[in-house]
């Protein structure tokens, strides 16, 4: 069946960055969008941008340009989210969801998160 | 603009009709999709598109869209209905990608 499977946690201090992976199964890797969504404690989901697993094209939300990067290993079927420059507001659950359709409306799919922590 | 309004909290008794708003310019022309979220899980759709269920969705989850308003009814809402609900809508900026409304916790008495 189609898994999204992400690692559970990571810790960095102020200025690090870091990289969640979310390694997919069950279906062709290159064949639906996978998007990145972040949710801070006791907040709602946010769309980060998305990664077309195929050509490694790449669309962030506006708020995210130049400080997130998405890029993707087709060999072992991984999409990665790279965020740098970690700030005390990004201690945040992040999601990769895979797109179903391609269309941005049907995510079918998610991992269960990554929780990055931020902490000197 | 690409925001969408959810009020932050519900509630209903049990067994009785709710209904969650999502308010946003890109509703007009556009369907919302609805995701529930519950403490500790990732997100999971109940709705999209006019008014669709995808499969292993209870039939007492329905939607509609009206205008810049979409909402999602629940027709006898269940205890394990407790959840926080999330619309989201496509943005034509970023195609395929989306905008989440900021949520809205229901609480079923």
């Amino acid at each position: 069946q189609v898994q999204l499977v992400q690692y559970g946690a990571e810790v960095k201090k102020p200025g690090a960055s870091v990289k969640v992976s979310c390694k997919t199964s069950g279906y062709p890797f290159t064949g639906y969008y996978l998007h990145w969504v972040r949710q801070a404690p006791g907040q709602g989901l946010e769309w980060m941008g998305w990664i077309n697993p195929d050509s490694g094209a790449t669309k962030y939300a506006q708020k995210f340009q130049g400080w997130v990067t998405m890029t993707r290993d087709t060999s072992v079927s991984t999409a990665f989210m790279e965020l740098s420059s970690l700030r005390s507001d990004d201690p945040a659950v992040y999601y990769c969801a895979r797109d179903l359709r391609g269309d941005g409306i049907y995510f079918d799919s998610w991992g269960q998160g990554t929780l990055v922590t931020v902490s000197t | 603009s690409s925001e969408l309004t959810q009020d932050p909290a519900v509630s209903v008794a049990l067994g009785q009709t709710v209904r969650i708003t999502c308010r946003g310019d890109s509703l007009r022309g556009n369907y919302a999709s609805w995701y529930q979220q519950k403490p500790g899980q990732a997100p999971v759709i109940v709705m999209y598109g006019k008014n669709n269920r995808p499969s292993g969705i209870p039939a007492r989850f329905s939607g509609s869209t009206s205008g810049t308003t979409a909402s999602l009814t629940i027709t006898g809402a269940a205890a394990e209905d407790e959840a926080d609900y999330y619309c989201k809508v496509r943005d034509s900026t970023t195609f395929p990608g989306v905008v989440f409304g900021g949520g809205t916790r229901l609480t079923v008495l």
